[in-house]
């Protein structure tokens, strides 16, 4: 079974510009949750999407959006880049509440250089 | 609101010897906690999970954690620790209805010397 998939990898933006980073979970998987990881900040819960409907947020600015497809695959946008920004984005996974067991599955994450 | 404190930035230990890593909670409600690996530029791997029932709970790679309630505490251990275990943990606790939004501890370097 393949694992979550994040793309791209690594990119480098500029600051003003914006950047949509994509999520495809693992195939059953209705549920996914977006993370922001720093070295100052660390681990920081963005959003998160079940059957495409945003079921909870964490508290950033309205720059960061995401979305959720009918195939579960997830999208989230930043626009308007900030230097601060400047992290590694993960989305993780996990199967709808009845069967959910609590894990929740990770992509390697989306690098972000903001310059 | 829900948090875990890892009070350890790092975590220094000889291999063949026991491995701890400390977390402590604060929740309202019952505790669901959980720990996870990062190997460096990686995402996170699930270990452990403590939702009910026995408080030692054993996981991944041979590590067990112990759930204890009247030290709200949830440490990680691991009987005799590998060169390979050396990487980022972090304990993390269930925030809210949903299973997908955890709040994570700061997370603590293991660093496993031969």
């Amino acid at each position: 079974k393949a694992g979550v998939t994040q793309t791209p990898r690594y990119l480098i933006k500029t600051r003003g510009q914006q950047v949509t980073l994509s999520c495809s979970p693992i195939s059953g998987h209705r549920s996914v949750s977006w993370y922001q990881q720093t070295p100052g900040q660390g681990l920081q819960f963005l959003f998160e999407y079940f059957s495409e409907t945003q079921r909870n947020k964490g508290n950033f600015p309205g720059r960061f959006s995401g979305r959720q497809f009918s195939n579960s695959r997830s999208e989230m946008n930043v626009s308007t880049l900030e230097l601060g920004d400047s992290a590694l984005y993960l989305c993780a996974s996990s199967l709808d509440q009845e069967q959910n067991t609590g894990e929740l599955f990770f992509g390697e994450g989306s690098r972000l250089t903001v310059l | 609101a829900q948090s875990v404190a890892q009070p350890e930035d790092q975590v220094n230990v000889a291999e063949g010897n026991p491995l701890t890593v400390k977390c402590t909670y604060s929740v309202s409600g019952n505790p669901y906690l959980f720990w996870y690996v990062q190997y460096p530029n990686r995402g996170l791997q699930f270990l452990l999970k403590y939702i009910t029932g026995d408080n030692l709970v054993k996981g991944s790679y041979g590590f067990e954690a112990e759930f204890n309630k009247s030290q709200t505490s949830f440490h990680l251990k691991k009987p005799s620790a590998l060169v390979s275990d050396s990487a980022l943990y972090f304990c993390a606790v269930r925030d809210g209805d949903s299973w997908g939004k955890l709040q994570f501890g700061a997370g603590t370097q293991v660093v496993v010397t031969p």
